[in-house]
């Protein structure tokens, strides 16, 4: 059974580094998307980008001079990295694993980390 | 990109039948065969219930069903049950980004 684990901090000081690392178990990183997908408390689902393993990334385009996503297959980890963060990017982010045609569709999801953004 | 259109709540009574709608454009649901569903308990993640617009992964009960028109999806729950009060969300391929809507929250009464 795959698994994914969100690991980072909490709590993220205005103007700095949001950095969130997800890791896989029980299944390969390969052959795969990876996702990272976020929710602001009360609000609903904003897609971040995918990165596959092999690399290659798509970003969502209101984020994308701000956001990074890197692969380490040696690891089966994939990390995301959000520079700049302001009040508004306070959410619990998700790390996902997406398949198929378009990556509309994730299958196995991380149970979430909160991340707040605040001084 | 702009989030797709959901209605913001729906309800039915148990066993009946509901119909949640998603609204985009010829960029996103109508221009590919790419939309997917999600149901969501509070506090908790995501659930894929269709994705390719009407197919089901396994374990996904065939009470929930998927289609398209035009740039309209829709997820239909047939036999309604008190557990799938819950919120759900449709997302599609929109080129190269993904794009969700903004869910809509489903009450059993």
């Amino acid at each position: 059974q795959v698994q994914l684990q969100e690991s980072g901090p909490g709590l993220v000081k205005p103007s700095e580094t949001l950095s969130l690392t997800c890791t896989v178990s029980g299944g390969s990183i390969s052959n795969y998307y990876w996702s990272w997908i976020r929710q602001p408390p009360g609000k609903g689902l904003e897609w971040i980008g995918h990165i596959y393993y092999n690399g290659n990334t798509n970003y969502n385009p209101s984020l994308k001079s701000r956001v990074s996503i890197s692969v380490d297959t040696s690891k089966n980890q994939f990390s995301l990295n959000l520079s700049s963060v302001t009040a508004a990017d306070t959410a619990v982010y998700f790390c996902a694993r997406g398949f198929g045609g378009g990556v509309a569709a994730n299958d196995y999801w991380g149970q979430g980390t909160l991340v707040t953004v605040s001084s | 990109q702009s989030a797709l259109t959901q209605p913001r709540s729906v309800s039915g009574s148990p066993g009946q039948s509901v119909i949640i709608s998603c609204t985009g454009t010829s960029s996103d649901v109508g221009g590919y065969n790419y939309v997917s569903w999600y149901q969501q308990y509070p506090g908790k993640a995501p659930k894929l219930m269709i994705y390719d617009v009407s197919k089901r992964p396994s374990g996904v009960p065939d009470r929930f069903s998927g289609s398209k028109s035009g740039n309209t999806a829709s997820l239909t729950i047939s036999g309604l049950q008190a557990e799938d009060e819950a919120d759900y969300y449709c997302c599609s391929y929109a080129g190269r980004p993904v794009v969700f809507g903004g869910g809509t929250k489903l009450t059993v009464l």
